[in-house]
């Protein structure tokens, strides 16, 4: 079964920083470009982030930029996001996604989610 | 990075057709087919309904279509059900090669 799970979320104080995870199974990991993204308490979707397979290629949402490092390690099939310098805006629950294989910025598997929450 | 536009909430009673715009710039969804169109139920993660405009992928009923004019996509769905009542949401692939959502829409079956 193709399965992408998150974990890492919890609370954290404005500025601080936390790291999340996500582990993949089920399907080949290092074949596929991964993506974050978060929706904030009754919000919409936001895109966060996204790297390629081989990590050459990376980008981040502008809300993002200069604060969150994404990552991956496809030896472990695990995606990561380092949130550094968190706000209160960066509070939301936080999805990997799975970018399919041949249609351009098309997210197929999504994880169930971890929530993280900036309040001091 | 702005958000492509969808209105907030739309509503329709079973068996009928309901349509929901997006409307983005043509650095986004005028400039691409790389509209996809997400379903997501309260408390649940979103789930792929559209990909390429008007692509359904397996599993998806044929209910669902998808269409694009200018900057503007839409879905379409036909023969309304119950279970179809969820929130929607637009993504477009950008010039920037980055990737936008749309506001969402709530759909209301009556």
């Amino acid at each position: 079964e193709v399965q992408l799970v998150e974990s890492g979320g919890g609370l954290v104080k404005p500025g601080g920083s936390l790291r999340l995870s996500c582990a993949a199974s089920g399907f080949t990991f290092s074949s596929y470009s991964m993506n974050w993204v978060r929706q904030a308490p009754g919000k919409g979707l936001e895109w966060v982030s996204s790297i390629s397979s081989s990590s050459s290629y990376i980008y981040y949402a502008d809300s993002v930029k200069g604060r969150f490092t994404i990552s991956r390690d496809n030896a472990k099939n695990s995606l990561y996001l380092q949130m550094n310098s968190l706000r209160a805006e960066d509070t939301a629950v936080y999805y990997c996604a799975r970018e399919d294989l041949l249609a351009v910025a098309v997210m197929d598997v999504w994880g169930q989610g971890t929530t993280v929450t900036v309040s001091s | 990075q702005s958000a492509l536009t969808q209105p907030a909430s739309v509503s329709g009673s079973p068996g009928q057709s309901i349509t929901i715009s997006c409307t983005g710039t043509s650095s986004d969804v005028g400039g691409y087919n790389y509209v996809s169109w997400y379903q997501q139920h309260p408390g649940k993660a979103p789930k792929l309904m559209i990909y390429e405009v008007s692509n359904r992928p397996s599993g998806v009923p044929d209910r669902f279509s998808g269409s694009k004019s200018g900057n503007t996509a839409s879905l379409t769905i036909s023969g309304l059900q119950a279970e179809d009542e969820a929130d929607y949401y637009c993504s477009s692939y950008t010039s920037s090669s980055t990737v936008v959502f749309g506001g969402g829409t709530k759909l209301t079956v009556l």
